[in-house]
């Protein structure tokens, strides 16, 4: 009974290089969301998916930040030309899409270390 | 526009004895409340959960109060253990209708220390 699985778990990039993080949601659910922690923060919303549909992306940056969660395969959130200050522990939870009283369960995070 | 907080950054309580941790919210079309526990370098695990149609959820020792005409919710831990030291964040949701649906808006998180 696999969790959430996100990877990889530490990435490490050069400014203006390109990170892709990928999540596998648990078994049985359709509902993929991405937060964003960064240092002595706590998490920050970035996107809401379902499969092949984006429903909420109001918590991601305007521009270098998308999402996507394909018909097949993991859901990714990649960063084009990543800076500094992207530097963050990005987590990925997944639910089964129950609407009002769907419980979120996370991943063990992705954290980006830009150089 | 900080709509769910938690005004503790720490906590710190003797084992054996009970922990409260607090939560204030601002957002009325929340509707469901979470508390997650994170480790450091991990990811936040669900611990306990109540809808705003409930005023008490509790499972083993961890116990959530949610007061709505206050904005505000609890959870209590009893009897607090050495294991329980953690960060602990509380999250709020809104069904269908609002902005926040669907996504979770958490506090900063309280730091509980639990002395042997």
């Amino acid at each position: 009974n696999a969790g959430v699985m996100q990877n990889p778990r530490h990435l490490v990039r050069r400014r203006g290089q390109e990170a892709r993080l990928r999540c596998s949601p648990m078994k049985g659910h359709s509902h993929v969301y991405w937060y964003r922690q960064l240092p002595e923060e706590g998490l920050k919303f970035m996107v809401y998916l379902q499969k092949e549909n984006i429903i909420d992306e109001s918590g991601m940056p305007k521009e270098r930040f998308s999402a996507e969660f394909p018909k097949e395969g993991p859901s990714i959130l990649r960063i084009q030309q990543v800076v500094r200050g992207d530097s963050a522990a990005y987590f990925c939870a997944s639910s089964p899409g129950l609407g009002s009283g769907d419980t979120q369960y996370f991943g063990p995070g992705t954290r980006l270390t830009v150089l | 526009d900080q709509q769910v907080k938690q005004n503790s950054p720490s906590l710190s309580v003797q084992e054996g004895r009970i922990s409260i941790l607090n939560c204030d919210y601002t957002n009325s079309m929340f509707d469901y409340f979470l508390w997650y526990k994170k480790y450091p370098a991990e990811g936040p695990t669900f611990l306990i959960s109540i809808s705003s149609i409930k005023d008490k959820n509790e499972d083993g020792r961890f116990t959530v109060f949610l007061n709505k005409s206050a904005k505000h919710l609890s959870l209590h831990i009893v009897p607090s253990q050495p294991g329980d030291s953690a960060v602990y964040f509380c999250a709020a949701s809104a069904g269908a209708g609002g902005t926040s649906y669907g996504k979770l808006t958490f506090g900063q998180g309280t730091i509980l220390t639990v002395h042997p």
